[in-house]
């Protein structure tokens, strides 16, 4: 399989317990991001990784996530204390790195399928 | 910031063509860029503007124009599959990461 994997897929918690969602881009690609997309809406954007290093963190992004990316691989991102308004898909998407753009010239992302979460 | 506008919902019959506009304020970007996302799908790629003008593949057109800060997805000869959510992006100035619009479901129908 050559495209970005998520696990798990769907994730039911309790409010106030931790979750913790795995991604493994593409093998040859540098950049990694995470975002977040509700229902009806487009994707928004939460963090960025180059290689091992968090680029950027939207102000979405509260304190009760953190996002690593250990060995410049995969990436976990993990939301502590879940309350119910972090129900969302979870979006993982790399791309190659490129110069002075997302991926070159072609402003293209690779996405997975996701992690929903659900928090009761 | 950056704000996309897009149609929430089109519907189109199936062999037609289809335009969804997507209208954008933004203070600088490198280009625009249209997602397609099925139901329960990840959105995936389909097209990209860095210069005005029309991009071609194959059955998807996209076209770009920045003084009138529009673009748009032509879709043709359309098929029960395109029915899904098509969204428009752009990568501002400065940013690594897409600013996604709030998309335009498109239903086809026989």
């Amino acid at each position: 399989d050559t495209g970005v994997s998520q696990d798990p897929r769907h994730k039911i918690t309790k409010r106030g317990q931790n979750v913790t969602f795995r991604c493994d881009p593409i093998s040859e690609h540098n950049r990694l991001y995470w975002y977040r997309q509700t229902l009806g809406q487009g994707p928004e954007f939460l963090t960025y990784f180059q290689n091992e290093a968090q680029l950027e963190k939207s102000r979405l992004l509260s304190d009760r996530f953190s996002a690593e990316r250990p060995k410049g691989s995969f990436s976990t991102l993990e939301i502590q204390r879940t309350e119910q308004g972090d129900s969302a898909m979870y979006l993982c998407a790399s791309s190659p790195t490129g110069a002075g753009s997302l991926a070159g010239t072609t402003g293209e992302l690779f996405f997975g399928e996701g992690s929903r979460l659900t928090v009761l | 910031g950056q704000s996309l506008e897009q149609p929430s919902e089109v519907t189109a019959v199936e062999g037609a063509i289809v335009q969804i506009n997507c209208t954008y304020q933004t203070s600088g970007f490198y280009g625009l860029s249209w997602y397609q996302q099925h139901d329960g799908g990840a959105p995936t790629f389909l097209s990209y503007n860095a210069l005005d003008g029309l991009e071609e593949t194959g059955r998807f057109s996209s076209f770009l124009s920045r003084s009138d800060s529009y673009g748009y997805l032509l879709l043709q000869e359309l098929q029960m599959k395109d029915s899904a959510s098509y969204f428009c992006a752009v990568e501002p100035t400065g940013a690594n990461n897409l600013f996604f619009g709030t998309g335009t479901r498109l239903t086809v129908i026989p």
